[in-house]
């Protein structure tokens, strides 16, 4: 199984930071096929980021990504305080499909 | 964007059978691209892919349930479900369905797959 790990495990971001940046990384190559998530308390997942850099539709332009072969980025730019919560990456490769242990933002 | 829910027992006696099923609404559990997938999510913790399936018959599992998982579907019902066999505490968590579009041609190295839509989880507990 393909292992995924994320950095920070948390953060706290203030609104007048310009940039937050979440790391994951893949135990190998998975081309782009990774994807992100943002999950708040309570709530299911939802779909942010998916083949490593496209831009769910209804998904605000601050949040982008970037990354291929085992090195991901997310980056928050100019963070709001809705954007509290757990993000997920998770990879496509291959099945069994698996996520990074999740970074918690406090914004 | 699909809407599903998911429906089935919050409590479950261990080496019992842990059966949901996800009713899905505003498209149909047949579409050419869209697998149906189970993942799970242990209190506090991440998140865990347990299979999927497509309407053609295809499935697929996560070998860390050791076989004790099947899923299925119900095309006139448009619905899926998801049976977990022997369970005990450590397969208390929250449940959710979520459509997985592979649709997204990525390069020449195939399709990506995403988890595009979810239902609202359901939390089952394994207890006596």
């Amino acid at each position: 199984d393909i292992q995924m790990t994320q950095s920070p495990s948390s953060l706290s971001a203030s609104v007048g930071d310009r940039i937050v940046t979440i790391t994951c990384r893949a135990s190998r190559d998975i081309s782009g096929f990774l994807n992100w998530y943002q999950q708040k308390r309570g709530k299911a997942p939802q779909l942010l980021i998916f083949a490593s850099s496209r831009l769910r539709s209804g998904v605000p332009s601050r949040f982008s990504a970037s990354g291929s072969g085992t090195d991901f980025t997310l980056t928050i730019s100019s963070p709001q305080p809705e954007d509290f919560g757990t993000y997920y990456c998770q990879q496509s490769y291959s099945t069994p499909y698996t996520f990074g242990p999740g970074t918690i933002v406090d914004v | 964007q699909v809407q599903l829910q998911e429906s089935g027992p919050g409590l479950v006696k261990p080496s019992q059978t842990l059966s949901l099923t996800c009713t899905v609404s505003g498209g149909s559990i047949s579409s050419d691209g869209y697998y149906w997938s189970w993942i799970r999510q242990h209190p506090g913790k991440g998140l865990e892919w347990i299979g999927y399936i497509y309407y053609r018959g295809n499935v697929d599992y996560n070998s860390s349930l050791k076989s004790r998982a099947s899923i299925s579907l119900d095309t006139s019902k448009n619905q899926f479900s998801l049976k977990l066999t022997s369970v005990t505490a450590a397969d208390t968590a929250m449940y959710y369905c979520a459509r997985t579009d592979t649709t997204y041609y990525y390069d020449r190295s195939g399709f990506s797959s995403f988890f595009d839509d979810w239902g609202q989880g359901t939390l089952v507990t394994v207890s006596s």
